[in-house]
């Protein structure tokens, strides 16, 4: 059983559209999070959520919106896309009262 | 705030050479080190990690590394590379439960046979 999922995997869509990553974690964790990777491989927190509730919210345009249903899903929703969001999104999980964090496989954002 | 160097950008080596990569850490307080690898197309695995004891850390696939404090360092090393190790490396770091990783930059590793 995969322990962090995303879909898509792939996604491609012209600019302006709006789209929605779905993460979902089956490890009991409190804890969500949402990762960034440019096309230069840097690694960068975007949200954290725990227990369906807003932890971290690094400066992240406000056409990105985190949306928590239950603690085992933090969806990632973007609004009008542009060809700068185009990067690898990660999705990772961690325990409360844990350091460890488990990452999904990633979503590759693709906006033409 | 916290911030993670890994000095190394590139790296090219050849089969059974020794591997060092580089992680330096800004942090005045106890941080807790994982090194994460990417292999081509995969997600993000946990290589090893450091919270306390022993600053020498063994993980998988034959790697580990050193946690120097005075240093701020979290070195990682493995004494003869295969070409399946050919991957990317991130140094990251955070400082308690519940809160995110920084990462540094990764290192690309590529092993020729």
């Amino acid at each position: 059983d995969t322990a962090v999922s995303q879909t898509p995997k792939y996604l491609v869509t012209q600019m302006g559209n709006d789209k929605s990553i779905k993460c979902e974690q089956n490890l009991g964790h409190d804890t969500m999070y949402w990762y960034k990777q440019d096309s230069k491989k840097f690694l960068k927190i975007m949200f954290s959520y725990n227990n369906k509730e807003l932890i971290i919210n690094e400066t992240v345009p406000n056409r990105f919106s985190p949306k928590s249903p239950d603690k085992a899903h933090l969806n990632l929703h973007i609004n009008s896309l542009e060809l700068g969001d185009s990067a690898v999104y990660f999705c990772a999980s961690s325990q409360v009262g844990s350091v460890l964090a488990f990452f999904g496989q990633g979503t590759r954002l693709t906006v033409v | 705030a916290q911030s993670v160097s890994q000095h190394n950008h590139h790296v090219i080596l050849s089969e059974a050479a020794s591997l060092e990569l580089g992680c330096n850490y800004s942090y005045g307080g106890t941080v807790n080190l994982f090194w994460y690898v990417q292999y081509p197309g995969q997600h993000l695995q946990l290589l090893l990690k450091y919270f306390s004891g022993d600053p020498l850390v063994k993980g998988i696939k034959g790697f580990e590394a050193e946690f120097i404090k005075s240093k701020f360092s979290f070195n990682l090393r493995k004494p003869s590379v295969q070409w399946s190790d050919t991957a990317e490396y991130f140094c990251a770091v955070n400082n308690q439960a519940g809160t995110a990783l920084i990462f540094g930059k990764g290192t690309t590793l590529s092993v020729s046979s």
